[in-house]
């Protein structure tokens, strides 16, 4: 079966404190992977797609990568601002033969000032 | 440019009523897809229009279904309500179908089933 697991959970960390966000993924033939970012009470935002292992994308504090099993979401410097939920999706082929989404459960992040 | 608009934000039924949500796409869109969003599962795919065809389907049972219009604006219905189906429900638009166009999501409808 087709999953993807995101830790931790939940992230804490000081302004300014670098980290990174997993995304571990067990699916028959991955055609991309997508990061979005969710903040409460809006739908999720779109933020980066990967489609092949060694791929890099970059869009100010965040930087994502990808491996063959799994994906991470570096986050360098971060500011309060960057408080939200980090959702991983992994795009495969459904039953009916088109693509579709699989989200994790993602990964709360909080920056404290 | 106007976002994806979902309408009710909020809605209270109780169990065995049935439900209608709406989903306006961003002007141009033409595909449709509808997520289900709760704390312990996370995002569910419910379903995809394109071109007021339904071209892509979760796993979700019959009570649950949609349709979209000429004007590519979508409606998702549940049916004989259960307490499990409280959850925040989302629409996406893309220009077009498949999931290697990137999303737009509305804010949802929070639906809360007593």
């Amino acid at each position: 079966e087709d999953q993807v697991t995101q830790s931790p959970e939940a992230l804490r960390l000081q302004e300014g404190e670098s980290s990174s966000l997993n995304c571990s993924y067990t699916v028959s033939g991955l055609r991309g992977l997508f990061w979005y970012r969710q903040d409460p009470g809006k739908g999720p935002e779109f933020l980066f797609t990967l489609y092949s292992a060694g791929e890099e994308k970059e869009k100010e504090r965040l930087k994502a990568t990808l491996t063959k099993k799994e994906s991470f979401l570096h986050i360098t410097a971060p500011k309060p601002e960057d408080s939200a939920t980090y959702l991983c999706a992994v795009q495969i082929i459904s039953n009916f033969g088109n693509e579709k989404l699989t989200f994790g459960t993602g990964t709360r992040l909080t920056i404290i000032p | 440019k106007a976002g994806v608009t979902q309408t009710p934000r909020y809605l209270i039924k109780t169990r065995g009523q049935q439900v209608t949500l709406s989903c306006s796409p961003i002007s141009g869109h033409r595909s449709v897809s509808w997520y289900q969003q709760t704390p312990g599962q996370g995002l569910q795919f419910l379903f995809e229009y394109f071109s007021e065809t339904q071209r892509n389907k979760g796993n979700f049972p019959g009570r649950f279904s949609g349709r979209q219009f000429s004007n590519s604006r979508s409606e998702m219905n549940v049916s004989t309500l259960e307490l499990g189906d409280s959850a925040l429900y989302l629409c996406a638009s893309s220009l077009y179908p498949g999931t290697s166009e990137k999303l737009f999501f509305g804010s949802g409808t929070q639906l809360s089933v007593l």
